[in-house]
């Protein structure tokens, strides 16, 4: 069973402040990783894909990968209170047949 | 902007119904999944199609379940006999290549819930 593990939350910041999201992935033939937003009652939204280990910027998103820890995190700078949903971590290995194993997510909260 | 369309958005059906759910894939995308989210539970992994057939399945996924791409441009997911353990949020998802690295795309979702 590939695991993918992330601390459930809530977590909560101020509007404007850093929020800082985590993931662990179990799979070490795990190649493929990815951030997906999920408001209440919605699907998955997908905000950024990361390959290859170091850190890579969209707009106020920052996704880091570590693939010797085994750990992919996202940073959303500047949070704004639209950004308050649960953030998804999903991992793929082609060892797998390309599916998408799913963290149970963490709900992010951002106080105006 | 191309995105997966999901149809119903919503379904109830008794149990012991059977139930067809309806994806169109983004389209020039080849591979194509089905997960489904119970509801306060993680998104779960059901099956992935590719190239007209099944490319891989989880337990989940028995014989009660089927995929079919009737058209071309359709992706069905049919549950034969419903159970009430089957409510859940039915996602249909798609992505371009599986064999270089590639993001999934979902719909917005069919709520099914079994009475």
């Amino acid at each position: 069973q590939k695991e993918v593990e992330q601390n459930s939350g809530p977590l909560s910041v101020p509007e404007g402040a850093i929020a800082s999201l985590n993931c662990t992935y179990s799979d070490r033939g795990s190649q493929s990783f990815f951030w997906y937003r999920q408001y209440s009652g919605k699907s998955p939204e997908l905000i950024m894909s990361i390959y290859s280990n170091g850190d890579k910027e969209d707009g106020r998103f920052t996704a880091q990968l570590n693939k010797a820890s085994q750990y992919v995190s996202l940073l959303i700078r500047d949070s704004q209170p639209s950004d308050s949903a649960t953030y998804l971590c999903a991992v793929n290995s082609k060892n797998t047949g390309n599916q998408f194993y799913f963290g149970t997510g963490t709900s992010l909260t951002v106080i105006p | 902007e191309p995105e997966v369309t999901q149809t119903p958005s919503h379904q109830v059906t008794q149990m012991g119904q059977e139930v067809i759910l309806r994806c169109v894939p983004i389209s020039n995308h080849l591979y194509f999944y089905w997960y489904r989210q119970i509801l306060g539970q993680k998104v779960e992994f059901l099956v992935s199609f590719y190239n007209n057939e099944i490319s891989e399945k989880s337990e989940i996924f028995d014989d009660q379940f089927s995929v079919e791409r009737p058209d071309g441009s359709n992706f069905t997911l049919k549950i034969r006999s419903t159970k009430l353990e089957d409510s859940a949020m039915y996602f249909c998802a798609s992505s371009e290549d599986p064999r270089v690295y590639t993001e999934a795309f979902f719909g917005q979702g069919t709520r099914l819930t079994v009475v």
